[in-house]
């Protein structure tokens, strides 16, 4: 069981919008920043988000974060085939002495 | 370019040990906090272990704390994990990633198999 909790599977159609979630607790989103990953399959983890809202060079503007209290949210607009993946949420979190916690991930289907 | 790459992977008993290797280059190794990360068959994403800058300061993952061994060497811009006991539960795609809590870069992975 994940410390951070993201639902197993979300769907879109293309150009539509779609949200991941991502729950968590004090000790780690409701005091730190919040990262995301995309996992494309048989592929190694990916950065896609970090400090809430910020995308790396080279990540499309169509893919967003932000924060609000102790959870998180990745939004997808333009719904792309390309951006069928799983998507995992990290954070640091303070009660574990040092820990990185990662949600379970969301498998995003693109139909 | 940034390259972070796995060795060391491969089939062992319960009980065994194995010691995975992670080659950096592309940047200024000395300069990073470096971690593992894994990832069971069909599952998600589990952090392992984290090593500071100069290698004397390490953070464990619960499971694997008095296991594994996490350790660096600046001078071979090399990343180490030595996992001793070995469980089946520790069959996994092995990652090494850059940074402490943000992985800015993963490797490509390395399948250690725990199984008799």
């Amino acid at each position: 069981q994940s410390v951070l909790t993201q639902p197993p599977s979300v769907s879109g159609t293309p150009g539509q919008r779609v949200t991941i979630s991502c729950s968590g607790s004090s000790s780690n989103i409701g005091k730190n920043t919040v990262t995301w990953y995309q996992q494309l399959p048989e592929t190694a983890p990916k950065l896609l988000i970090s400090n809430n809202n910020r995308r790396p060079s080279g990540v499309p503007d169509r893919f967003s974060g932000s924060k609000s209290g102790t959870s998180a949210s990745l939004a997808i607009s333009g719904l792309q085939s390309e951006d069928e993946a799983d998507y995992y949420c990290s954070a640091w979190d303070d009660n574990l002495g040092g820990h990185v916690v990662f949600g379970g991930g969301t498998k995003l289907t693109v139909l | 370019e940034v390259q972070l790459a796995e060795s060391g992977g491969g089939l062992v008993q319960p009980g065994g040990s194995l010691r995975l290797s992670c080659a950096a280059s592309g940047f200024t190794f000395s300069s990073y906090w470096m971690s593992w990360v894994r990832q069971a068959p069909g599952k998600g994403l589990e952090w392992l272990a984290n090593i500071r800058q100069d290698g004397n300061e390490m953070f464990y993952e619960d499971s694997v704390k008095g296991r594994f061994t996490i350790a660096r060497d600046n001078a071979k811009n090399s990343l180490h994990l030595v996992m001793n006991s070995l469980r089946v539960e520790d069959t996994a795609v092995y990652y090494c990633g850059r940074g402490q809590t943000t992985f800015e870069y993963w490797g490509q992975g390395t399948l250690v198999s725990v199984s008799s």
